[in-house]
């Protein structure tokens, strides 16, 4: 099956800094997603993708669909102590009932 | 904007016993509709695929008669854990499609 593989894995950071995160796939995907996930919460959908080379931005948030359709990044610009979170990558494969895959998970910690 | 509300948010309950999970579309229907499950520090698990008025889609290697789901109208989909046992103590995650993915805020079961 598909494996979304994420990375970094974690990161602390601090307040006011840009966050880069990406997330690659072993097959091809026609849709990425971003979610962010609170504790004890469900995923809130941050960014959709839907095409290769698509750039979208939300607030300071910022994802790219990789040409490939094997990879996707996730950009956060001047984090907040409110980023803190799991972020993850989810993907839909043509074809595939509509299921979403996740990734990992990159869990990011801001210093304030 | 698209809600599912998820129903309980927590439960405890004694091994042998049986737990039902709801998750409701409140301004939409959702032909489709997602159960996941969430390990501590782990990402999402797709179990199954829950359409309505049909019989849900697992994925491998999730049992089919332990984890019951039912899709009976569009807007409700229901995960029956039955006989649980301690190991299926974890968080469990709808989501319904509609405008996009929409999650459910999730459901922490303990078996003890």
């Amino acid at each position: 099956g598909q494996q979304l593989n994420q990375s970094p894995q974690s990161m602390f950071i601090q307040e006011g800094e840009d966050v880069s995160m990406n997330c690659t796939s072993s097959s091809i995907f026609n849709t990425w997603l971003w979610y962010k996930q609170d504790p004890g919460e469900g995923p809130v959908l941050l960014i959709a993708l839907y095409k290769a080379g698509e750039l979208t931005s939300n607030g300071r948030l910022t994802a790219q669909f990789g040409t490939t359709r094997k990879d996707s990044f996730l950009n956060i610009s001047a984090s907040i102590p409110s980023d803190v979170g799991i972020y993850f990558c989810a993907g839909q494969v043509p074809g595939g009932y509509q299921k979403v895959t996740f990734g990992t998970g990159t869990k990011l910690q801001v210093i304030p | 904007g698209a809600v599912v509300s998820q129903h309980p948010s927590r439960v405890i309950c004694k091994s042998g016993t049986s737990v039902k999970i709801e998750c409701r579309s409140l301004d939409f229907q959702a032909t489709t509709m997602f159960w996941y499950r969430q390990f501590p520090k782990q990402s999402l698990m797709l179990m199954a695929t829950s359409n309505e008025g049909s019989k849900a889609t697992y994925e491998q290697g999730v049992e089919k008669d332990k984890f019951l789901i039912n899709h009976a109208s569009l807007t409700l989909s229901t995960l029956t854990v039955t006989s649980a046992h301690p190991e299926d103590s974890s968080f469990y995650i709808c989501s319904a499609l509609g405008y996009g993915y929409t999650f459910g805020s999730g459901t922490r079961l303990t078996v003890v």
